[in-house]
């Protein structure tokens, strides 16, 4: 069975300190991984896909296959950036079932 | 363009009532998912439904029920509520390997 594991439960960092959110998964074949993010208070959003390969409000994310990773970076954090995130990972087969991992809260000091 | 909507968007229940959660997506999406949302456990998925017709369940169905009453809609039935199904409840729906659109969540005390 895939797992998705994000090992920070919380991470605090300063504005404009380059940020570093953990992922790591495990699955035997070739999964699709996102990130979501959820604000104070609003619903669950994507924020971005590997598959897309891009950049959405500075963050990015490179999925690499030998070390099952799928870091979430920004180089430098904004206070807005508070948030919880989560990686998830999605098995394709014509829809998705997707793993989620436990979450990392992040805090942005001013 | 409402998304997914989710109703209520909280509940306050006393063990052993029933209620069904509902949700609604307006964007022709053929999956749809219910996920609780837990502290330090991340979401969980109970019970998904893959295309108009077909229900499945997920990591965590006991204690619940679902039906896809048509491509928009799929509600999630507690028939007899316990204080572990205190929660936030997610719909959401996708449409192949697109990513989830979340509905705003549903917070569910049973005392």
């Amino acid at each position: 069975a895939q797992r998705v594991t994000q090992p920070e439960k919380l991470l605090s960092v300063f504005k404009g300190a380059p940020v570093e959110l953990k992922c790591n998964y495990s699955y035997s074949g070739s999964p699709e991984l996102f990130w979501y993010v959820q604000y104070s208070r609003q619903r669950l959003q994507l924020l971005l896909r590997h598959i897309s390969r891009e950049s959405i409000k500075g963050f990015t994310a490179d999925l690499n296959k030998g070390e099952t990773s799928f870091h979430l970076k920004k180089p430098f954090a904004q206070e807005e950036d508070s948030a919880m995130y989560y990686c998830a990972l999605s098995i394709s087969g014509g829809y998705q079932k997707v793993t989620f991992g436990t979450g990392t809260k992040l805090q942005v000091i001013p | 363009n409402a998304g997914v909507t989710q109703t209520p968007k909280f509940q306050v229940l006393k063990t052993g009532q029933s209620m069904t959660l509902q949700c609604a997506q307006d964007m022709n999406h053929n999956s749809m998912y219910w996920y609780r949302q837990d502290p330090g456990m991340g979401l969980r998925l109970i019970y998904y439904s893959a295309s108009e017709g077909t229900t499945d369940k997920g990591e965590v169905p006991n204690g619940y029920n679902v039906s896809r009453l048509n491509k928009r809609e799929f509600s999630l039935r507690l028939e007899s509520a316990a204080p572990s199904q205190t929660s936030v409840y997610f719909c959401a729906s996708s449409e192949w390997d697109y990513g989830y659109t979340f509905g705003s969540g549903t917070r569910l005390t049973v005392v």
